[in-house]
């Protein structure tokens, strides 16, 4: 059974920092996804990662890929208020299903304070 | 260009009633999903389509039928509705290739007594 899991789950920090959040999963996946999740709204996709030493950046956002490791990261560099959300990395659930659905972490719901 | 729509955003039920979530793209999307989100559960899969013609059982498919009536449309059926099945309901759809990104709707609010 594919588990993916984040952490940390709740994360309170303060704009002009810098943090990580991480996505362990158990199995071998093709692709790891990151999508946003504003309050009462839907998701947003963020980053899509193919391969092992993947990097993408999206303004203060950078997401990185280790499939040795199973694991993902998403760094926050000088984080804004705008960045206050809840972060979702999810992966394929079948390997090499592509079309089959993800398995999604928990969530880490991030508030970025004044 | 809409994207992935949903109606109804919210719907309130009695325990056993039963009804349909409705769901469209016009991205020409070969694939659909539906999934549920519960408070700090993320989202879990409930079925999903790959292509027209075909569905399959995701994670959680019991409570649940779903009908890929044509390339744009993927209907989710709730028969007898339990007050467990009370969730935000997304569905999704993505391209074929080497991303197969999905892309979400807005969700459906479901309560159900």
């Amino acid at each position: 059974e594919l588990k993916v899991e984040q952490n940390p789950l709740f994360l309170s920090m303060q704009e002009g920092k810098n943090y990580t959040i991480y996505c362990n999963y158990s199995t071998t996946s093709d692709r790891l996804y990151w999508y946003r999740q504003d309050p009462g709204k839907s998701l947003e996709s963020l980053f899509v990662l193919l391969s092992n030493g993947a990097v993408k950046q999206e303004g203060r956002l950078m997401a990185s890929l280790d499939t040795k490791a199973r694991l993902s990261t998403l760094h926050i560099t000088a984080a804004v208020h705008d960045l206050s959300a809840t972060y979702f990395c999810a992966v394929d659930m079948y390997s090499g299903g592509g079309a089959d659905g993800l398995t999604f972490g928990k969530g880490t719901h991030l508030i970025i304070q004044p | 260009n809409a994207g992935v729509t949903q109606t109804p955003k919210f719907q309130v039920l009695k325990t056993g009633q039963s009804m349909t979530l409705q769901c469209a793209q016009d991205m020409n999307h070969n694939s659909m999903y539906w999934y549920r989100q519960d408070p700090g559960m993320g989202l879990r899969l409930i079925y999903y389509s790959a292509s027209e013609g075909t569905t399959d059982k995701g994670e959680v498919p019991n409570g649940y039928n779903v009908s890929r009536l044509n390339k744009r449309e993927f209907s989710l059926r709730l028969e007898s509705a339990a007050p467990s099945q009370t969730s935000v309901y997304f569905c999704a759809s993505s391209v074929s290739g080497i991303t197969h990104t999905q892309y979400f709707g807005p969700g459906t609010r479901l309560t159900v007594l």
